[in-house]
């Protein structure tokens, strides 16, 4: 069964960056199948697919072009988790922030975190 | 990007009856379409992808259709526990997007 742990701060001031951790059980952050994705939830936007990262040999990253210049997804192995940071928040980054695992491009996102909203005020 | 547009945007229904859902994508997604369903407060659960495989343990009663721009969602007899949002996701081409949303009420 694939569990996926989310931590990170609730509330972040507008400028800064925010933060995510989401750990990884019951599967590998380096396997050879699956990928790991970061989706943001807003009333103003619905939800949103940030983006993602797979191990085939080596790393690929694959970014939403409207949040690619502040946004880095990091894979630890030594944890088995991947990270999302987003730099120059600004209040409509107010979000709940969910990992989620997809199988490729035949099965999409399965597993799910429990999410994490995330409030940038100041 | 592509957009998702669902309809309706809301919907109120009876326990038993069927219900469908359409969701049309502004260009072609071949079958690389998936649904979820929502509650409040919780992730939304994946129940269906490529356009009409049932995810793992998700019951029968769900069904998807389609291919290219046009897709359904189908609960053929609905139950109080299927009051929830749906919302349908192409995972076609970068970057992946989802539809607006469909609530679906108690009536």
């Amino acid at each position: 069964q694939v569990q996926l742990q989310q931590s990170g701060p609730g509330l972040v001031k507008p400028s800064q960056t925010l933060s995510l951790t989401c750990a990884i059980s019951g599967d590998s952050v380096s396997s050879n199948s699956a990928a790991w994705n970061w989706i943001r939830q807003s009333p103003s936007r619905g939800l949103e697919w940030l983006g993602r990262t797979y191990y085939r040999s080596k790393w690929y990253f694959d970014y939403a072009v409207s949040v690619k210049s502040r946004m880095t997804i990091n894979p630890d192995t030594s944890k088995n988790q991947f990270s999302l940071q987003v730099k120059f928040l600004t209040p409509e980054d107010t979000a709940v922030y969910y990992c989620a695992r997809d199988l490729g491009v035949i099965y999409s996102l399965d597993y799910w975190g429990q999410g994490t909203l995330v409030t940038v005020s100041s | 990007d592509i957009q998702m547009t669902q309809s309706p945007s809301s919907l109120s229904a009876s326990v038993g009856d069927r219900v469908t859902i359409t969701c049309r994508a502004s260009q072609g997604v071949s079958n690389y379409l998936a649904w979820f369903q929502q509650k409040p407060g919780k992730a939304p659960k994946s129940l269906i992808y490529a356009a009409s495989n049932l995810q793992s343990g998700v019951p029968s009663k769900f069904s998807g259709s389609g291919s290219g721009t046009d897709f359904t969602l189908t609960i053929s007899s609905l139950q109080p526990e299927d009051f929830a949002t749906y919302y349908c996701q192409q995972y076609s081409i970068y970057p992946w997007t989802f539809g607006q949303g469909t609530k679906v009420e108690i009536k």
